[in-house]
């Protein structure tokens, strides 16, 4: 079956970029027309959606982090990355990737702190 | 998009049936029938419970249900059992290819 795996910093600066990856395993990221999302929870909190993209490269975000959010996909590797850019402590958080519209499966999730 | 309204908390007793409502607005959860609801146990990540507000995937157990009434959803676990302790979050689709969640509710089992 499907899996998600992210991966990347565990630790960014203020003001800096932060950048995931989420590889999809056990089958092709372009099949089934699924969106892929991206979605986090700070310590202790509550769920946020971030936002998705389709294989097309179609993307969506939470209007409240638009500004900051790029998320974009290669196919090739069988991948899709999220940039959020000028983080804050605000943005310390567990950062999960999910598939299509049901979030179903997550990855395991990867915890970013933002932090001088 | 405001998150969904959830309690802070609920509990029952082994064997009992909860409720967990899912308060939103006409946009979201009164607008569409898109509410997922999700578990979660301490250092996991969630797991889809219940989509499209009553629909179960393959392998969750019957005990879960979804329910919509205007723009409250809910999800009840009947036959509480131990393994069901953890928190469960909701979801909606808002409208604009945007998605909200609720804030979670921490089930205890007594």
């Amino acid at each position: 079956q499907v899996q998600l795996q992210e991966s990347g910093p565990g630790l960014v600066k203020p003001s800096q970029t932060l950048s995931l990856t989420c590889t999809v395993s056990g089958g092709s990221i372009s099949s089934g027309n699924y969106y892929w999302s991206w979605i986090r929870q700070p310590a202790g909190k509550g769920l946020e959606w971030i936002g998705r993209i389709y294989t097309s490269g179609s993307t969506n975000y939470n209007p409240s982090l638009k500004s900051r959010v790029t998320i974009s996909v290669d196919t090739s590797k069988n991948q899709f990355s999220l940039k959020l850019s000028s983080v804050t402590a605000a943005d310390t958080a567990v950062y999960y990737c999910a598939r299509g519209d049901r979030f179903d499966p997550w990855g395991q999730g990867t915890l970013v702190t933002v932090s001088s | 998009q405001s998150a969904l309204t959830q309690p802070a908390s609920v509990s029952g007793s082994p064997g009992q049936s909860i409720t967990i409502s899912c308060t939103g607005t006409s946009s979201d959860v009164g607008g569409y029938n898109y509410v997922s609801w999700y578990q979660q146990h301490p250092g996991k990540a969630p797991k889809l419970m219940i989509y499209d507000v009553s629909k179960r995937p393959s392998g969750v157990s019957n005990r879960f249900s979804g329910f919509k009434s205007g723009n409250t959803a809910s999800l009840t676990i009947s036959g509480l059992q131990a393994e069901d302790e953890a928190d469960y979050y909701c979801c909606s689709y808002a409208g604009s290819s945007i998605w909200v969640f609720g804030g979670g509710t921490k089930l205890t089992v007594l």
